[in-house]
């Protein structure tokens, strides 16, 4: 069974930075594009980013753009998300998300179970 | 950007009955490739997102076959036979056609 096991998220002050981590397991990770998806308190589900197998292609939501950088390492077999200049909006349950292929994007066939991001000062 | 519009928004149904769940797209998601990439997926409280049904109707391994998906070009419907105490959650359709990827405002089903 997949495995991906999400960590890094905490409090920050606005302004502020942090790096989501995603340890994967059980699955070829650079055959796969992965993705992050986040989830304010209460609210729905919005697509934050997405890396290909080859990290060689990324994708951000305009409203991380510029401020988070996807990437991975498939020597270890881990998808990170670095974030800068953290604001209240971004806070929420980071989830991160196996895609269908190298270069497939929209799969979301597997989750994490989220790590929680909270920008507060 | 593609805006996903689902209804109903909450969704009272009592157990054994059917229920239906609308998502609307504001273009086609029809891909260059002829594929519609339109995905499901099912919340439960306090879990994560779990896909059920990928490309409008293809039901996911341990999917239970009283989900099925069904729609075409900006018309897509979630249909559930016979609603279960298990299926109590929200429910989203997705679109991976065009970015950015969107997510329908989610619909609550809750048993009556």
């Amino acid at each position: 069974e997949v495995q991906l096991v999400e960590s890094g998220g905490g409090l920050v002050r606005p302004g502020g930075s942090l790096r989501l981590s995603c340890a994967t397991s059980r699955f070829t990770f650079s055959k796969y594009a992965m993705t992050w998806v986040r989830q304010a308190p209460g609210k729905g589900l919005e697509w934050v980013s997405s890396i290909s197998g080859s990290g060689g292609g990324t994708f951000y939501a305009d409203s991380v753009k510029g401020r988070f950088t996807i990437s991975r390492d498939n020597s270890k077999n881990t998808l990170y998300l670095q974030m800068n200049s953290l604001r209240a909006g971004d806070t929420a349950l980071y989830y991160c998300v196996k895609s269908c292929g190298a270069d497939c994007y929209s799969g979301f066939d597997n989750w994490g179970q989220g790590t929680l991001v909270t920008v507060s000062s | 950007d593609i805006v996903m519009t689902q209804s109903p928004l909450s969704l009272p149904v009592t157990l054994g009955q059917p229920a239906s769940i609308s998502c609307r797209s504001s273009q086609s998601l029809v891909f260059s490739d002829g594929i519609t990439y339109l995905n499901w997926f099912q919340q439960r409280p306090g879990q994560s997102p779990r896909r059920l049904i990928y490309k409008v109707s293809n039901r996911d391994s341990g999917v239970p076959d009283r989900f099925s998906g069904s729609g075409s070009g900006t018309d897509f419907t979630l249909k559930i036979s016979r609603v279960e105490a298990e299926d109590v959650g929200v429910y989203y359709c997705m679109q991976g056609t065009q970015w950015p990827i969107t997510f329908g405002q989610g619909t609550r089903l809750e048993i009556k």
